[in-house]
Formats: structure tokens, sequence, C-alpha cells
């Protein structure tokens, strides 16, 4: 067990939907990564928030966006979704913002229909 | 160019035997980290072994070794005694530390090795 929780560990939905998917840090870590994998695109960087603003960006599509909160914990928000979406989603944490393990949740795995 | 190349999509290893999942990786940069992680069929990422760019040992955790050379750009993923639960699949990651076109330490993975374990 990493520490890391995310919820809900699946998720069903329909095209056109939107999700949101949440994602609590190990306990004292102030960096969040938000990563997608995909049977055609791999492992993906989209998004990483330190301490509650945002540091970088990889190759989220705008139809997704991300927020850490005041407790450390962080949700990615998915709105109009299509098939190729579809995907496991994953969050992980570390300490520092840079040169520092990340270690991962047990991952979202997301289904649109 | 891909960032972190595993030219072994799969590979098969006796039970008891050692085995060496291969990684190279390119980067201009001169501080950057190294990284195996290993996804079971269950799905969850597991955090194995680390190799800074600095580390001049290899790096070393239980029955996982990383044969580190630098100059070859390759970072080798080495497992003793081989056991059935090692069966999964085990990818290669880096982690550009210089900030060049706006990374804050994000990991970049290699398409992954399948390891099935024979008995």
């Amino acid at each position: 067990d990493s520490g890391v929780t995310q919820t809900p560990k699946h998720l069903i939905t329909a095209t056109g939907q939107r999700v949101t998917l949440r994602c609590s840090p190990r306990s004292g870590d102030l960096s969040v990564y938000w990563y997608q994998q995909s049977l055609d695109q791999g492992l993906q960087f989209l998004i990483q928030y330190y301490n509650g603003e945002e540091r970088a960006k990889g190759n989220i599509l705008e139809r997704f966006s991300a927020q850490q909160f005041p407790d450390l914990h962080s949700e990615l928000n998915l709105s109009s979704l299509e098939l190729g979406d579809s995907a496991l989603y994953f969050c992980a944490s570390s300490v520092h913002l840079v040169a520092d393990t990340q270690y991962f949740g047990p991952g979202t795995r997301l289904t649109v229909l | 160019a891909q960032k972190i190349t595993q030219t072994q999509p799969g590979m098969f290893v006796q039970e008891k035997e050692a085995v060496t999942l291969d990684c190279t990786y390119d980067t201009s940069d001169q501080s950057y980290g190294l990284f195996w992680y290993k996804q079971p069929s269950s799905g969850e990422m597991i955090f194995l072994i680390y190799q800074g760019s600095y580390d001049e040992q290899n790096a070393t955790e239980g029955r996982y070794s990383l044969n580190f050379q630098k100059a070859r750009k390759s970072a080798n993923l080495v497992i003793s005694a081989s056991q059935l639960g090692d069966s999964a699949m085990y990818f290669c990651a880096m982690r550009e530390d210089m900030n060049y076109g706006g990374s804050q330490g994000n990991l970049i993975f290699g398409k992954g090795t399948k390891l099935s374990v024979k008995p």
C-alpha cells in the first residue's frame, strides 16, 4: 500500500458526460501528479499541483481540469467525455516539487460507453 | 525521438533465475532521475528502485538492482532469484530535473516490458 488513495476504483459512464476523480496524497506529501494510462498512448503525464498551485502541464486536454484543495487532496475533472478517454487514471504524490520519488495510487479505471 | 526506450515487449524467465530488463534513455539534462515501477495484473503501480544521475554506485533494493551505465545512457533492471509473483509489467521512467520545457518533476515512461516467470 503506497499510502495514496483514489476514488472511485471503477467508473462507467456515457459519452458527453462529466466525471470527477479524487485523490488523497500520502501524509506529508505536497505534490500531486495525474497520469493517464491507455493502450495506445501508454502512460502520459497530465498535470501537477504543488501545495495548491498548478506547477506543470503535460498532455492534458482542454476538456480536462484539475485542482488541489487546502487539505492537499486533488480532483481531476473530465468533461464532454469521448470513447477515447477510456483509460486508467493514476494519481501520484511526492514530498517535494522536484527530485523526489513519486508514489502511485491504485488508479481509477474509467470506461466511456 | 523517444525519451525512454524499452526494447523487450515481453520476456520469460525461469523461477529462481536472474533476469535483466533493458532501458535506455535520452536527455540533455545533467541532473535527472531514473525509476523502475512494477504493474501487476491488478493494475497498481509499485515503485521498485531509483537511481540519480549523480549517484556513483548502482542502486539496490532487496532482489532489485539497477545497472546504471551513464555513458551508454542505460538503466537496466536486474531481478535476482525470480519468483512467480514477479510476473508483471515493468516500466522504466525518467525525471528531468532542470525544468526545461516546463518540466517540474513529472515522469516520462517507457512502453514497458511484460515479464512472465515460469515455474
